[in-house]
């Protein structure tokens, strides 16, 4: 079972270039959320699904977009990339048995902008 | 401000001794916590967690009290051992319009160290 994946792990953009970070997760959980992790600080929401075709913001969207078309994936694109960008972008899933829910997380994509 | 944080960034123990890392939470309708480890260069990974409506939960070798007229939360780690070496972070349940569970909301972290 190897729960929640993430592609790359590592990528170097320039300033404007575009790029998508891999979320997969086969558990079968319909919830699913992607968080940046800044040096020293704690992580914080950017985009969450609670399902195929339904997606939200969380508290730090700007500069990025998501999609759900499948319960297994759940891509988030930076199209035009910024330096504030530079951060450490972590998949997590849930399932949907109600409020008190345990997330999991991927392993984390490194990014850095140029 | 952060809703959810930790009062020392960094811990420094004897291997065998004792630990406990604090947090402090600001939201009072907050209802599930969790804690959670992160060794360098990887993903957070669930530890335990607690509901509001109890005050200590234990697990193995851990355990979580919760103090909800000061709003604080502690972790204890038993007998810390070198592999417990790590950033610890807690997290309360955020909720969404629909009322739904809808992400986490981390304080800082405490990065623990283990001192031979």
């Amino acid at each position: 079972n190897a729960g929640v994946t993430q592609t790359p792990k590592f990528r170097i953009l320039k300033i404007g270039q575009s790029m998508t970070l891999q979320c997969t997760q086969d558990m079968n959980h319909n919830y699913m959320y992607w968080y940046r992790q800044d040096p020293g600080m704690g992580l914080k929401l950017i985009y969450y699904s609670v399902g195929a075709g339904i997606t939200d913001k969380g508290e730090v969207p700007n500069g990025y977009n998501v999609s759900r078309s499948t319960t297994e994936d759940f891509p988030l694109r930076l199209e035009l990339a910024a330096p504030s960008q530079t951060s450490v972008y972590f998949c997590a899933s849930s399932s949907a048995s109600g409020t008190y829910e345990t997330q999991y997380f991927g392993p984390g994509t490194r990014l850095l902008v140029l | 401000g952060e809703s959810v944080g930790l009062h020392l960034p960094t811990l420094s123990v004897q291997e065998g001794d004792n630990s406990i890392i604090n947090c402090a939470y600001s939201n009072s309708a907050s209802d599930y916590f969790i804690w959670y480890k992160q060794e360098s260069g990887k993903g957070p990974q669930f530890i335990i967690d607690i509901r509001s409506n109890m005050d200590k939960r234990q697990g193995q070798r851990v355990t979580v009290l919760l103090n909800k007229t000061v709003k604080h939360l502690s972790l204890q780690i038993a007998a810390t051992q070198p592999g417990d070496s790590a950033v610890y972070f807690c997290a309360e349940n955020g909720y969404g319009a629909g009322g739904g569970a809808v992400g986490l909301t981390f304080g800082k972290g405490t990065h623990l160290i283990i001192q031979p």
